[in-house]
């Protein structure tokens, strides 16, 4: 079974600059999450989708951030414009239906913003 | 709000010895999950706790969880330097969201 996949794997932009991040889930997997992970932090839900549909976005900084997942597969985070305080890794997880499921992560993307 | 607090935030240990690893929550919670992460890496589940159990085991892990403190623990017996990552207790709130803590960084030395 292929793994969850995440591009690219690093990404360095100046400040106020726009930057995407794209995620392909595990197959068959509904449910998508993408977490921010600050140096020395754990993992922080920006949002969750289930299908194609938005469940939680209540940490995600809307005037900056965008997500959408078309189709109910692959994922795209978006970031603009970018701050200082953007540096962190970008996890993409995803997880099969059922409540005692675990959540299967990508390697992640390491942004850094200058 | 990060909910899970990890106790201690780093452990550095032999070898062949056990590591203990703590986990503290706020709120009611579905079930705990504890995660292992490489430097650089994702993360890899480990193992899963429900609400109703006490302890589980899994190879060289045993997990414990007590409600009434709203407390967890990792143990890892017999290390290898293979062990050496940082460790996340997530809790489940209802059954799809995880709350991360800040991570364990486990540094087995040979």
């Amino acid at each position: 079974e292929a793994g969850v996949a995440q591009s690219p794997r690093y990404k360095i932009i100046e400040k106020r600059q726009s930057v995407a991040f794209w995620c392909n889930p595990i197959s068959g997997h509904a449910t998508l999450y993408w977490y921010q992970q600050i140096l020395g932090q754990g993992p922080k839900l920006l949002i969750q989708f289930q299908n194609n549909g938005v469940v939680d976005d209540s940490q995600l900084p809307k005037d900056r951030f965008s997500a959408e997942r078309l189709k109910g597969v692959d994922s795209t985070l978006k970031i603009q414009p970018a701050k200082l305080e953007d540096s962190a890794v970008y996890l993409c997880a995803s997880r099969k239906p059922g409540s005692y499921n675990e959540q299967f992560f990508g390697p992640g993307t390491r942004l850094t913003v200058l | 709000s990060q909910q899970g607090e990890e106790d201690p935030q780093a452990l550095s240990i032999q070898e062949g010895e056990n590591a203990t690893m703590n986990c503290s929550y706020k709120t009611s919670i579905n079930n705990l999950q504890w995660y292992r992460q490489n430097s650089g890496r994702g993360l890899v589940h480990l193992i899963l706790i429900r609400s109703n159990e006490r302890e589980k085991h899994s190879g060289r892990l045993r997990v414990t969880l007590d409600t009434s403190k709203k407390s967890s623990s990792l143990l890892i017996t017999a290390s290898r330097a293979a062990d050496t990552a940082s460790y996340f207790c997530a809790t489940a709130q209802g059954a799809q969201k995880l709350v991360f803590g800040q991570g364990t960084r486990l540094t087995i030395n040979p």
